[in-house]
């Protein structure tokens, strides 16, 4: 089946690491997004791609960084200097030309 | 458990009886809206989506509403389910944008009781 995979379910990090969190599809989609969840508050964009080696900061891009070396892959480093990093943590990806995306499972980032 | 819900809007239903939720979007310009549902600790699943040249769309037991007029969005959902309790919010988004830069609502829980 196709579908977008995030991994780890659960992170923990702590204070002054950076962590990786894995975002895979295989939809053979061309844009994707990595979003952050807080508590009452509605997705916000951090990063996105819409082809191969290229990327987009979004609306709270600062600590973090991504890469995409490969259509499938979008890994999200939270580094240390995001200062706040707890959250649900949310890939998703999209066809071009297409408008719906589809989103992961997520990855909760906790610090301790 | 998920705390995504946490302090947000609540519409409490029976099962059985429609619910209606809404949402109030912000950029004129935006021509195209999508409805999600997040289950606790689950990522957002597609439901509906809509065109600014349409009033009305219609699924499976989900109907959504356009009103451009006032920037209004609705998802009606007849004969709720239990299964249907999660927390459900709204996006915008524009061809401007490339659609790249969805606007997403904080969303709206829905607890169904049976």
């Amino acid at each position: 089946d196709g579908g977008i995979t995030q991994s780890p379910k659960y992170l923990f990090r702590k204070e002054g690491q950076n962590v990786t969190l894995s975002c895979e599809q295989n939809l053979n989609h061309d844009a994707m997004y990595w979003y952050r969840q807080d508590p009452g508050q509605g997705l916000r964009l951090i990063y996105y791609s819409q082809i191969v080696n290229d990327f987009q900061k979004g609306d709270i891009a600062e600590g973090y960084s991504v890469s995409r070396e490969k259509k499938e892959s979008f890994p999200l480093t939270v580094t240390s200097a995001q200062k706040n990093p707890t959250a649900f943590y949310l890939c998703a990806s999209r066809r071009i030309p297409g408008y719906g995306y589809t989103f992961g499972s997520g990855t909760r980032l906790t610090v301790v | 458990g998920e705390s995504v819900g946490l302090h947000l809007p609540t519409l409490s239903v029976q099962e059985g009886d429609n619910s209606i939720i809404n949402c109030a979007y912000s950029n004129s310009a935006s021509d195209y809206f999508i409805w999600y549902k997040q289950e606790s600790g689950k990522g957002p699943q597609f439901i509906i989506d809509i065109r600014s040249n349409m009033d009305k769309r219609q699924g499976q037991r989900v109907t959504v509403l356009l009103n451009k007029t006032v920037k209004h969005l609705s998802l009606q959902i007849a004969a709720t389910q239990p299964g249907d309790s999660a927390v459900y919010f709204c996006a915008e988004g524009s061809f401007s944008g490339g659609y790249n830069k969805l606007i997403f609502g904080a969303g709206t829980r829905l607890a169904v009781h049976p």
